[in-house]
């Protein structure tokens, strides 16, 4: 089965980095994605990993290393509105659904 | 345009009713999901259908019955509400299998039983 692992929680300040680790193990490897949910909405799509290395998007990057079982979403400039809970998934071992991690709940302050 | 469209978005009940939430996709997906979320935010898989057939059911209680009249449609229907069914359920869509294609999720539905 897959077992997915990440903070629950996290906080940083307007205009910092902040890094979101994810572990995971999984019986046949189809590809990481990242989701990002805000308060009371519903989870939006960031980004999808499959190759080793880091995909750079704007402000967020996802890295992915295969053989340590590892995804970090990297999130730069930091806004009030990049407060929200950030999901890391994978397909399970037949390709039929997305399994969630328990999301890292990410706090940013003035 | 909604591309997932899910209704109603907040349900209030009472323990042992029964109620159904609707759930259409605009997307041209074969694939429709139900996805629970709990209080503490925890997303898991309830059902999966392929082209209105049934492709997975975790150990969901048989009180929840799923169905889908066709591939845009999948409809979550559920008796005998416990306290423990409250929750946000969400619809996703996506295209067949979950290998490479991301998920769209509908806005959700507040399911409170009292």
């Amino acid at each position: 089965g897959q077992n997915i692992d990440q903070p629950t929680e996290m906080t940083a300040t307007e205009g910092a980095i902040v890094q979101i680790n994810c572990t995971y193990q999984t019986s046949g490897f189809n590809g990481l994605f990242w989701y990002q949910q805000h308060a009371g909405e519903a989870p939006t799509f960031l980004s999808y990993n499959v190759l080793d290395g880091l995909e750079e998007k704007g402000r967020f990057s996802s890295f992915l290393s295969r053989s340590k079982g590892y995804s970090y979403l990297l999130l730069k400039e930091l806004q009030m509105k990049d407060s929200a809970s950030y999901l890391c998934a994978v397909p399970n071992q037949a390709g039929t659904a997305l399994i969630f991690g328990k999301g890292t709940t990410l706090s940013v302050s003035s | 345009d909604t591309a997932v469209s899910q209704t109603p978005k907040y349900l209030v009940t009472q323990m042992g009713n029964d109620k159904s939430i609707k759930c259409e996709q605009n997307l041209g997906h074969d694939t429709m999901y139900w996805y629970k979320q709990d209080s503490k935010k925890f997303l898991k898989i309830m059902f999966s259908y392929n082209n209105k057939e049934l492709i997975i059911n975790e150990t969901v209680p048989n009180r929840f019955s799923p169905k889908s009249p066709d591939k845009a449609h999948l409809n979550l229907h559920i008796n005998s509400l416990e306290l423990g069914d409250s929750a946000v359920y969400f619809c996703a869509s996506g295209p067949s299998g979950g290998n490479t294609g991301e998920l769209f999720f509908g806005e959700g539905s507040r399911l409170t039983v009292l």
